[in-house]
């Protein structure tokens, strides 16, 4: 069974930088395992952010950005805005289309 | 404006089969896209349960393989969710939602989420 492991909860005060990462029990994440992250917010459906590793959707703030970094999928907030409290969550793609999710990381703005 | 909406029973109980509808709005399922289910049980993260192509490909989470179905109907531009023998453990929201699996990975729009609670 695959598991994708995040950060169970990072904290960031207003105005910083924080990244959050995403491993893959298979090894090193990849571009080809397309890393996408999304943002939950409470009580709310996941909404997209990033796609395939560092591409933005349209409407997503350009202080998220998306990275691979030191085997693994990352995604960079700078300039942290309160709003930016939620749950993020990445996903990647394996062969035999396959898609996991990471159990989430809590990002706290203190 | 694509909008996807999850509807069916909200109470489901155990050892029966709990059955979704997902309604797409302002797209055709017939011209592309793979059309997911991923839940979310109570407190916890996001899991896929499964995915349809437009053409009636299906792709299943292997952990539930054996329990799920999803079907799809280009006519009523609908995809469906079937996950049988359910038990408490399946207590969650259940979410549609678009994406590729191609060139672009990308799952960009999501339902709003139906609660299923698993329970006699």
């Amino acid at each position: 069974q695959t598991v994708v492991t995040q950060e169970p909860s990072l904290t960031v005060s207003p105005g910083g930088t924080v990244t959050l990462t995403c491993a893959s029990s298979t090894g090193a994440v990849t571009s080809g395992y397309y890393p996408n992250w999304f943002q939950q917010k409470p009580g709310q459906a996941p909404r997209a952010l990033i796609y395939s590793t560092s591409n933005k959707h349209s409407w997503t703030p350009a202080r998220f950005s998306g990275s691979l970094l030191g085997g693994k999928a990352a995604l960079t907030l700078s300039g942290v805005q309160p709003e930016d409290e939620a749950e993020y969550y990445c996903l990647l793609y394996y062969g035999g289309a396959q898609l996991v999710f990471g159990g989430g990381t809590k990002l706290t703005v203190l | 404006q694509v909008q996807l909406q999850e509807s069916g029973p909200g109470l489901v109980k155990p050892s029966e089969t709990l059955s979704l509808t997902c309604a797409v709005s302002g797209y055709s399922i017939s011209s592309g896209y793979y059309w997911g289910w991923i839940r979310q049980p109570p407190g916890k993260g996001l899991e896929w349960i499964g995915s349809i192509y437009h053409s009636g490909s299906t792709y299943y989470n292997p952990s539930l393989k054996s329990r799920v179905t999803i079907s799809v109907d280009t006519s009523k531009n609908q995809f469906s969710l079937k996950l049988s023998s359910v038990t408490a453990a399946d207590t969650a929201v259940y979410y549609c939602a678009r994406h590729t699996m191609s060139g672009w990975y990308y799952m960009d729009v999501w339902g709003k989420g139906t609660t299923v609670t698993v329970s006699s």
